[in-house]
């Protein structure tokens, strides 16, 4: 399986900041690569798809960015509302999640 | 509208076998291309996906867990089943069922297909104890 390591596991931010969260895949997987958001107590919303497309609906502070191996999700000025954890998954293969990044105040 | 909805036992004991299902409307899954699928999250923990299953009867599963799962369709009442066997304590977790959305982009002169996982149900708390 291919693995995916997130870092920072957490991240502690203001609102206005710009965070960025980055996933490394264990081999290259182009750009198949999603990334999620996760509320408490809620099911995971997908952000990002094929490592840069916005989904529909969600902000334009959201961006993806990276090929290969290195990815990316930049929120560009943080919103009360973006505390949460964020997961990337691979799709080029069986599918694999990250372990999560944790976005608090 | 799209969604999905899990149901099943929310306390189950070890050995026994979990059977979970996933109700689901606004679309179908004998049209080409559909997939629904399942993934868990033990409280506290990251995401890990069990198994996938196709319009056209394909199966994939998770090769850890892949002998203890079944996944099964019935789409003439839009449900996708999934069994596992010999339920332990760390099979605890919130099980999601999932639909599996997928583009086609042509890269160069070649087509590739892309997929992610969209709509999410609401998810279903299963604890394992005696």
């Amino acid at each position: 399986d291919i693995q995916m390591t997130q870092s920072p596991s957490s991240l502690s931010a203001s609102v206005g900041d710009r965070v960025t969260v980055t996933c490394r895949a264990s081999q290259s997987i182009s750009n198949y690569l999603n990334w999620y958001q996760q509320k408490p107590g809620k099911a995971p919303k997908v952000l990002i798809y094929i490592a840069t497309r916005l989904e529909s609906g969600v902000p334009p502070r959201f961006s993806g960015s990276g090929s290969g191996t290195d990815f990316s999700l930049t929120i560009s000025s943080l919103q009360p509302e973006d505390f949460a954890t964020y997961y990337c998954q691979q799709s080029y293969s069986t599918p694999t999640f990250g372990q999560g990044t944790r976005l608090e105040i | 509208q799209i969604t999905l909805e899990e149901s099943g036992p929310t306390l189950v004991k070890p050995t026994q076998t979990l059977t979970l299902t996933c109700t689901f409307s606004g679309f179908s899954l004998s049209t080409s291309g559909v997939a629904v699928g399942w993934i868990r999250q033990p409280p506290g923990q990251a995401l890990e996906w069990l198994a996938l299953i196709y319009w056209n009867d394909d199966m994939y599963y998770n090769a850890s867990l892949k002998s203890r799962l079944t996944i099964t369709k019935d789409t003439s009442e839009n449900q996708v089943v999934l069994t596992m066997t010999n339920m332990d304590p760390v099979d605890t977790a919130t099980y999601y069922c999932v639909r599996r959305r997928s583009i086609v982009v042509v890269v160069g002169s070649k087509p590739r297909e892309y997929n992610w996982f969209d709509p999410w149900g609401q998810g279903t708390l299963v604890t394992v104890s005696s």
